[in-house]
């Protein structure tokens, strides 16, 4: 069953860096995920798709702050220099096999 | 500038049914899979169904399958989704959401604001 999973979640000061992970289910390595920032009141935002090789493919305005990487079963996002908009809770999403699934949703806070 | 726009949702009774839209612009709609996902309140987001370009295929979530319908009309750029037989716990705001490819199985790489439907007696 494909399942992502990520920690309910996370905190970082302001100005520092944070690596918020989504891990996949066993059997599902080699699978891409995307990266979604939803602040709060807001709709969803895409930030980046990641692929199993860490390479990943950002959304249109999306700041040199926001990167992704991947090991093995694990993606990553990390935003450096952290800003209060950056506030927010971040979801990643995974398909394949006419489904899509998105992870429980991390909630950034930032100090 | 890609835009996704929802129509308003609304208060619907417990097994009544609601058709939401979403017009679409800012991009060759045609040519792209769209979905619906929904986010009851408090909680995470939950994708609900996709449709690929052509409307030729179309995937549902366990939950609304059989009771939701998505579709599209590219002659209006315009995104649909059928809901019937709705359910106190079908009460979520539902986003639109534009695939990146034409094939429906895909992420989402624009959103709408979305649109709150609650289901209530």
């Amino acid at each position: 069953q494909l399942v992502l999973t990520q920690s309910p979640s996370a905190s970082a000061s302001l100005g520092a860096s944070v690596k918020l992970t989504c891990t996949l289910s066993s059997g599902h390595n080699s699978y891409a995920i995307a990266w979604h920032q939803q602040q709060p009141e807001k709709g969803p935002r895409y930030l980046m798709k990641v692929n199993s090789d860490g390479s990943h493919i950002k959304g249109d305005g999306i700041p040199d702050r926001f990167s992704g990487s991947s090991s093995r079963a694990e993606r990553y996002l990390t935003i450096s220099s952290l800003q209060s908009e950056d506030e927010a809770d971040y979801y990643c999403q995974t398909w394949g096999s006419g489904i899509q699934v998105f992870g429980g949703g991390t909630k950034l806070t930032v100090l | 500038e890609v835009q996704l726009l929802e129509s308003e949702g609304g208060l619907v009774q417990p097994g009544g049914s609601l058709r939401l839209s979403c017009a679409a612009s800012g991009f060759t709609f045609s040519s792209f899979a769209m979905s619906w996902v929904r986010q009851a309140p408090g909680k995470g987001l939950e994708w609900v169904s996709a449709i690929s370009s052509s409307g030729s295929t179309t995937y549902y979530a366990g939950p609304v399958q059989g009771r939701f319908t998505i579709s599209r009309d590219s002659s209006k750029n315009t995104l649909y989704l059928q809901m019937n037989s709705l359910r106190a716990d079908d009460t979520a705001v539902y986003y639109c959401a534009k695939g990146e490819a034409r094939n429906a199985d895909a992420y989402s790489d624009y959103w709408g604001q979305g649109t709150l439907v609650t289901v209530s007696s």
